[in-house]
């Protein structure tokens, strides 16, 4: 069973301009999560989607950050503007379960690690 | 309420030795509590979880002990390698999400 994919791995930008970050889950897989995985600390989730449907973005900076998951399968998180507080490794992780039951299993992909300049 | 606390944040270990890291939580809604190990430029695998209605899970030389009334819970590590050498982060989950401890780097020594 292929892993999650995600790429692209590195990017480096400077301050205030955009980048974009793709993720392919599991197949079958209806749950998917994006985090922000900041040097020296644990994972925070930013956004949780059930097929195409947001469940969770409390925590996802909505004045430049956004994400979607067209067609249940792929999802792309973007950045727009950048800024240097933004540099850190962006997970995106899968699940076979649903919401509403105890307990899951999460996969990670191998992250995206950015670096704003 | 929604923090996991998690310690300590560095250990050194020699080869053959137990390894053990602790975290604790506030949130009784917490209902499910996986230890995830990852490796530099890696994402994190999900290494042992456990749920609240036991005390103890063992897989391999890795253990979880939970400790419900204290609100804690524990990875103990047995017989430690240097291929054990990593981070290692708790998390709790509380409906279906994952709250992740500050981690743990483990160093093993040969």
């Amino acid at each position: 069973e292929a892993g999650v994919a995600q790429s692209p791995r590195y990017k480096i930008i400077e301050k205030r301009q955009s980048v974009a970050f793709w993720c392919n889950p599991i197949s079958g897989h209806a749950t998917l999560y994006w985090y922000q995985q900041i040097l020296g600390q644990g994972p925070k989730l930013l956004i949780q989607f059930q097929n195409n449907g947001v469940v969770d973005d409390s925590q996802l900076p909505k004045d430049r950050f956004s994400a979607e998951r067209l067609k249940g399968v792929d999802s792309t998180l973007k950045i727009q503007p950048a800024k240097l507080e933004d540099s850190a490794v962006y997970l995106c992780a899968s699940s076979s379960l649903g919401t509403g039951r105890k307990g899951y299993e999460q996969y990670f992909g191998p992250g995206t690690r950015l670096t704003v300049t | 309420q929604q923090q996991v606390k998690q310690s300590p944040q560095s250990l050194i270990v020699q080869k053959g030795g137990i390894s053990i890291i602790n975290c604790a939580y506030e949130n009784t809604a917490f209902d499910y509590f996986p230890w995830y190990q990852q490796f530099p430029g890696k994402g994190p695998a999900l290494l042992i979880a456990i749920r609240p209605d036991v005390s103890e899970k063992k897989e391999g030389r890795f253990t979880i002990s939970f400790n419900k009334s204290a609100k804690q819970f524990s990875l103990h590590i047995m017989d430690s390698q240097p291929g054990d050498s990593a981070t290692y982060f708790c998390a709790a989950s509380p409906h279906n999400k994952l709250v992740f401890g500050a981690g743990t780097i483990l160093r093993v020594k040969s």
